[in-house]
C-alpha cells in the first residue's frame, strides 16, 4: 500500500525556535513536495525536490529551507519560527513524469506561539 | 503563474442531493486533478482529467480544456462526501510537474 508519512500530526513551538518537519515515502518516488494550507488560500507550494540533494523554490519559500539527503526523506526546516508560520503542512510525492499521481501525507498542524 | 478559481467556496446540502463544483483556470494545462480532503485532513486523488469525462460511482468529472474549466459532479450525496474539494492543475509550459491548487470548495452534507 502506498504510503507517505509525516513525523507529527500536531506540533506546538515557540517563536524563534528551529523547527523540523519530516516526510518519508516508501514508494521510491523521485519527486517530493512541501505545501502549506491556510483557510481560503488552498495549498501553496513551499519547496520541491526532483532528486536527492536537489531542491527548487516553490511559490512561498521565504522563511523555510529543505533538506533531501536520502531519496525517501524530505525535511522542511523553519530556521526561526514565527507566528505567521502557524499552518497545516502537507508533504506529497510522485514518480518523475507522473504528476497525475500525487500521494499526500496526513499533514502536520503546526502552531507557533 | 496560472490562476485556478473554484466555486462555490462553500456548499451545504441535504443528504441525497446532487451538486456541481466548478474549477476555472487561466491558461492551458497538461494535468488537471480533483482531490477530496476529508475532515481529518487527508487528501485523496479523485480524478486525473486534463480533458474529457470520467465517472467513478456517484462521482463524475468533465474538463473542457478549450474553454478552461472543469466540473465535478456528486450525485446522491452522503455524509461521507463532506470535506473540501480541490482542483489542481499543471501548467503546460511552466508546470515542471508542479501542481497549482485552487482555494477549494467546502462541502457539508447534512443528514
Amino acid at each position: 500500500d502506498v504510503k507517505v508519512t509525516q513525523s507529527s500530526r500536531y506540533l506546538v513551538k515557540r517563536t524563534g525556535e528551529k523547527v523540523f518537519l519530516e516526510c518519508v515515502q516508501d514508494m521510491d518516488h523521485e519527486n517530493m513536495f512541501w505545501y502549506r494550507q491556510d483557510p481560503g488560500l488552498g495549498l501553496r507550494l513551499i519547496y520541491f525536490s526532483y532528486d536527492v540533494k536537489m531542491k527548487e523554490k516553490g511559490d512561498i519559500p521565504e522563511g523555510y529551507s529543505v533538506s533531501r539527503e536520502k531519496k525517501e526523506r524530505f525535511s522542511l526546516i523553519l530556521e526561526s519560527a514565527s507566528t505567521n508560520q502557524t499552518s497545516m503542512y502537507l508533504c506529497a510525492s510522485t514518480h518523475r513524469g507522473a504528476s497525475y499521481e500525487q500521494y499526500f501525507g496526513p499533514g502536520t498542524r503546526l502552531t507557533v506561539t | 503563474g496560472i490562476q485556478v478559481e473554484q466555486s462555490p467556496p462553500d456548499l451545504i446540502l441535504q443528504e441525497g442531493a446532487n451538486s456541481t463544483l466548478r474549477c476555472n483556470f487561466s491558461d492551458s494545462v497538461n494535468n488537471l486533478q480533483w482531490f477530496h480532503q476529508n475532515p481529518w485532513g487527508q487528501l485523496i486523488n479523485l480524478f486525473y482529467i486534463p480533458s474529457g469525462t470520467k465517472q467513478n460511482g456517484r462521482l463524475s468529472a468533465t474538463t473542457v480544456a478549450t474553454e478552461r474549466y472543469s466540473l465535478l459532479y456528486i450525485s446522491s450525496s452522503q455524509t461521507t462526501d463532506s470535506g473540501v474539494y480541490f482542483c489542481a492543475v499543471e501548467h503546460t509550459n511552466f508546470g515542471n510537474e508542479k501542481l497549482t491548487f485552487g482555494t477549494g470548495t467546502r462541502l457539508t452534507i447534512i443528514p
